[in-house]
Formats: C-alpha cells, structure tokens, sequence
C-alpha cells in the first residue's frame, strides 16, 4: 500500500526558532499533499493543501506567513513553523493519495513539536 | 460548512461483542467516506473507506452508507482488547484535490 514518510518524528525547541517537517511520498506520486494540526484530544484540523508546483492553499485562520509550505516535487513537502511560540506545540500530520479519484488518503506517522 | 459528527463516547462494549461506531455528515455533496483507527499518541490509520449506498465488508469490519440519511457507520465484529482506540468518521468532497474533513472521533473501549 502507499506510503507516507514524515520526519522528524518529534522535536523540541526554543520559543522563536524555525521548524522544518518534511513529509515523502514513498511508492506514489503525490501532486497533493495535505498537512494537518491536531491538539491533545481534538480531532485533525486541515491547516493547507500543498500543490506540486504552485502556492499552497491555506485553510481559514491559519497564517501562511508563519506555516510556509513547499512542494517541490512529486514526492515531497515541507512544512516550516516560523518563529515558532509554545502555542504551535501540537502534533502535525501530513497525508498524501494517489492521483485516482476518491483514492484514500494515507496518513505520515506524525511530528510532535514541543516549543519551549 | 461541512461538518462531519461523531459521538465522542467513551463506548465501552465487552469483549467479543459488536461495536458500532455512527457518523453523520452535513455535506450532500460528499461522495466518500473513510473511517481511520487512531491510537493515542499516534497517527490516523486507515481502517476502511465506503462510496456506495449499502454494506462494505472487510474482516471483522463492516463499513455502512446511507447517503439519502447523510448516515455512515462502522461495525466491528469479535471486539478485540486491541480494538481499543479513537475511530475517526471523514468525508471527501469530490475527487482527489480536496483534504477530508474530519469528525472529532469515538473514543472506543473493549473491556476483557
């Protein structure tokens, strides 16, 4: 089955740092990829959807200055957290499907990110 | 707004018993529909995805749409210990460029 690699699994840093997640698609193409937040005990918010190619498309409310997204190619995207603050501690998600209609989407293993 | 809705629960079912896991969703426009099994601490893991009206089987799991009701469920046959999780209920608008929208999970447990 697909295949979706996300690294690093967890970090830790100070309170003004940048963060880069980077999130592969391993045996499939992926031109979308979509990174998700999820706060303890809250279910999966999209943040943005990251096209292959062209400009993310954030969700409402989420800050596309402080959450930069990259897709600079059929098998990667990265989410970089700018200045990071202790209130973008949370656990980011990014999934990824194939290119067939309704193909499900399939999840990366998560980065918890502390920011101290 | 599409908004997907899932009891929180805790649902507690015994052991060897069926657990039934419901879902409804405010989009007509919906056309799939993917139920994922999260454990605590970890990330969503697909369990099953149903388009068409009617039962969708696979193992111990049983997927169930009812689009004219906008109802979707999940049955989980021979409740295993291991079962024990938060089932999440998502929902995919149109084909492919659209990220799902999410219920807020049932918290599932099998007691020995």
């Amino acid at each position: 089955g697909a295949v979706v690699s996300q690294h690093p699994s967890w970090v830790i840093c100070k309170s003004g740092t940048s963060v880069k997640i980077e999130c592969r698609s391993l045996d499939f193409q992926a031109t979308t990829m979509f990174w998700y937040r999820q706060f303890p005990k809250q279910s999966l918010m999209l943040m943005a959807t990251s096209n292959e190619g062209s400009k993310a498309t954030y969700e409402q409310g989420v800050e596309k200055d402080k959450f930069l997204i990259n897709h600079a190619s059929l098998t990667l995207s990265t989410l970089t957290v700018t200045s990071a603050h202790p209130e973008d501690s949370s656990f980011y998600i990014c999934s990824a499907s194939g290119t067939a209609d309704n193909s499900p989407l399939h999840f990366g293993n998560g980065t918890r990110l502390t920011v101290t | 707004q599409k908004e997907v809705e899932q009891n929180s629960g805790p649902l507690s079912v015994p052991e060897g018993a069926i657990a039934s896991l419901n879902c409804t969703y405010s989009d007509r426009g919906s056309q799939s529909f993917f139920w994922y099994r999260q454990y605590s601490g970890k990330s969503p893991e697909l369990i099953m995805f149903i388009y068409s009206n009617g039962d969708k089987e696979d193992g111990r799991f049983t997927a169930q749409l009812n689009k004219a009701s906008q109802y979707v469920s999940l049955l989980i046959r021979d409740s295993q210990p291991s079962d024990s999780a938060t089932y999440l209920c998502a929902a995919h608008v149109g084909g492919g460029a659209d990220g799902l929208t999410f219920g807020k999970g049932t918290h599932l447990i099998i007691q020995p």
